[in-house]
């Protein structure tokens, strides 16, 4: 049962566009998303998080949107940079747990 | 350093062995999280330790797994009678309070484990 999913294993864009990843959850009791990101022979790496009281969180080039109803949330990298390059990941939790449930990951390519 | 440390990074080791793989977490952080990634997959809880105590293990996959963490620092993660289906990357991560959402994880390099 996978109830954080990530439908896109890729993602291509060109450098100074605009990046959408996008990510779906099941459990209707997550109240707090968070985006990570990985790089090859490294762990992941936490890029940015949102609470289900919000629908947006913005960080420099980074936000990310929450839609509960749809319990969708997406990550947007505005604008892209090749160094943007990785696997990111979606994960999600209910509060002062320990579980993070991560999604499969999307890979992106930003190209120059 | 300063961050989540993990030895072995690689370990290769045949059917039916046992094998140790240890995480030295972030100073202070009394928070200490086992995942395991799968080739092509996300990571997948396995356990979390609150100080010296497993807070939840219910990710473990079956009793050839147990982890310990005598000290509420350094934690060991044991696989007795290894499977090829146990190999993977495995992943070691800290917080400083525990519940995610009072601070992220803090993710070590992982070490990979290759079960022949």
């Amino acid at each position: 049962d996978q109830q954080v999913k990530q439908n896109s294993p890729s993602l291509s864009v060109q450098e100074g566009r605009i990046s959408i990843l996008n990510c779906d959850y099941t459990n209707s009791m997550f109240d707090y998303f968070l985006w990570y990101k990985k790089y090859p022979a490294e762990g992941p790496t936490f890029l940015i998080s949102i609470s289900s009281i919000k629908d947006k969180n913005e960080d420099g080039r980074f936000t990310v949107f929450l839609n509960k109803s749809a319990k969708h949330l997406s990550l947007h990298i505005v604008p892209s940079q090749p160094g943007d390059s990785a696997v990111y990941f979606c994960a999600a939790c209910s509060s002062n747990t320990g579980k993070l449930i991560f999604g499969q990951g999307t890979t992106l390519q930003v190209k120059p | 350093g300063a961050g989540v440390s993990q030895t072995p990074s690689n370990k290769v080791t045949e059917k039916g062995k046992y094998v140790e793989l240890r995480c030295d977490p972030i100073s202070g952080h009394t928070a200490l999280y086992w995942y395991r990634q799968s080739l092509g997959q996300g990571p997948e809880f396995l356990i979390y330790f609150q100080g010296t105590g497993a807070a939840d293990d219910s990710g473990l996959p079956n009793d050839r797994f147990f982890a310990v963490r005598p000290e509420g620092s350094v934690s060991t993660l044991k696989i007795q009678r290894t499977e090829r289906g146990d190999s993977a990357v495995y992943l070691c991560a800290s917080s400083l309070n525990g519940g995610i959402n009072t601070g992220e994880l803090f993710f070590g390099e992982g070490s990979r484990l290759t079960v022949l």
